[in-house]
């Protein structure tokens, strides 16, 4: 089983400050990177996707992804009470093209 | 949810009982997978679709089994549920092998 590895956190930022999770994956086939977000009790929700070396922006979030290194973050700018989440990273296995590895996910807590 | 339904949302049972789990899907997509998830481990892998009646194994795929017999259903079945199947379960569709997936909203499961 390939790895996918977060830190589980809590990750603890003030409001408005910038918020930066971290992912590294052992596979280094790997070709697309998720990050969901998931509520407490909720599903997981796709926040963005990227299958490009560099950085890749929507409106607050940044994802950047360097496959040198086998490494994938989101930055979250203006962070918001509304952002406190688990927040998980996802890697599609070389082996497979089907299927999702997920790490553990990090907790985010942003504190007004 | 992306037009994803799951059945029951809760569920009680006891050891040595047979449970199906029933996800249902309105965007024809192709792909449709069966995750648990648990504390400590994250997001894992119980079997998933390619099509219908075409399913393979996922990381944890012991002690369950899935059939789909239409492209809008996706049926998991633990034969014989035992208290190690306590989880979360959530479905994913995607329309392609490494598009994005959508979840559900879960099913809680409890098996005394």
């Amino acid at each position: 089983q390939k790895e996918v590895e977060q830190n589980s956190g809590p990750l603890s930022v003030p409001e408005g400050a910038i918020a930066s999770l971290n992912c590294t994956y052992s596979d280094r086939g790997s070709q697309s990177f998720f990050w969901y977000r998931q509520y407490s009790g909720k599903s997981p929700e796709l926040i963005m996707f990227i299958y490009s070396n560099g950085d890749k922006e929507d409106g607050r979030f940044t994802a950047q992804l360097n496959k040198a290194s086998q490494y994938v973050s989101l930055l979250i700018r203006d962070s918001q009470p509304s952002d406190s989440a688990t927040y998980l990273c996802a890697v599609t296995p070389s082996n497979s093209g089907y299927a999702l590895n997920f790490g553990k996910g990090t907790s985010l807590l942003v504190t007004p | 949810d992306a037009g994803i339904t799951q059945s029951p949302r809760h569920k009680v049972t006891e050891t040595g009982t047979p449970v199906t789990l029933r996800c249902h899907q309105t965007e024809n997509h192709r792909y449709m997978y069966w995750y648990r998830q648990d504390p400590g481990h994250g997001l894992r892998l119980i079997h998933y679709s390619y099509g219908v009646k075409d399913t393979d194994k996922g990381e944890v795929s012991d002690g369950y089994s899935v059939s789909r017999s239409k492209t809008e259903d996706f049926l998991l079945t633990l034969e014989s549920a035992t208290s190690s199947q306590t989880s979360v379960y959530f479905c994913a569709i995607s329309g392609g092998g490494t598009d994005t997936q959508y979840f559900g909203p879960g099913t809680r499961l409890t098996v005394l």
